[in-house]
């Protein structure tokens, strides 16, 4: 089944405690993306990819450190958490170098996180 | 403002009934994404449109490049299309994407 998945669904953690939220895609993309959503505020853009070793910032960049090994895998790295980062956390994966923003995006399930 | 901007934020709406949810944007851009997100979180996409008009069953989405604007419309609506509603546009020379705030829509039986 073409998917993406993310892990873990749900995570508490105490700031200051580095952690690591893992994005996986099977479907060969080569676009992948990290949102968060908060209420009032809607989606925002963290960071993308248009391919490996290729990433850029979004809107809110700070704070959060991707990296993009492997076409697969497009993990979400927070050194040093804060509450501000408490959030729900959407990765997202497109097809297509030339237009990754412009082709259908496909979502995993949220990561849904509480920083104390 | 906002670069994207959704109308209404929420709406309540009786089964049966035509729903039109509007999405206006001030970047330059030729393309725009609707969105929906379940109840449950999930969020997948329904249409990307650069132009005219695209329909899935009862889903009918438009785009007015000119205008910057775009609507999702949904015929006969059922409380199965409770979720929200989100508009996204791509900015134009980046591979980014810009939101709308989102509808929220409920249809009750």
């Amino acid at each position: 089944e073409a998917q993406v998945t993310q892990n873990p669904r749900y995570l508490i953690t105490v700031t200051g405690k580095k952690l690591t939220v893992t994005c996986s895609q099977n479907m060969n993309h080569e676009y992948m993306s990290w949102y968060r959503q908060d209420p009032g505020l809607g989606l925002r853009q963290i960071y993308y990819s248009m391919n490996v070793e290729v990433t850029d910032k979004g809107d809110v960049p700070e704070g959060y450190k991707v990296s993009r090994k492997e076409k697969r895998n497009f993990p979400l790295i927070l050194e040093s958490p804060s509450p501000n980062q408490t959030s729900l956390y959407f990765c997202a994966s497109s097809p297509g170098t030339s237009g990754g923003a412009w082709n259908e995006q496909f979502f995993g399930p949220g990561t849904r996180l509480t920083v104390l | 403002k906002n670069e994207v901007e959704q109308s209404p934020q929420n709406l309540t709406a009786q089964e049966g009934e035509f729903i039109t949810i509007n999405c206006s944007y001030s970047v330059g851009i030729s393309a725009l994404h609707w969105l929906q997100q379940h109840p449950g979180g999930g969020i997948v996409s329904l249409f990307m449109l650069s132009s005219g008009k695209k329909k899935h069953g009862r889903l009918i989405a438009t785009i007015n490049i000119q205008e910057k604007h775009s609507s999702l419309h949904i015929t006969a609506s059922h409380p199965r299309d409770s979720a929200v509603y989100i508009c996204a546009v791509p900015i134009q020379g980046a591979q980014k994407l810009v939101f709308g705030q989102g509808t929220r829509l409920t249809i009750n039986p």
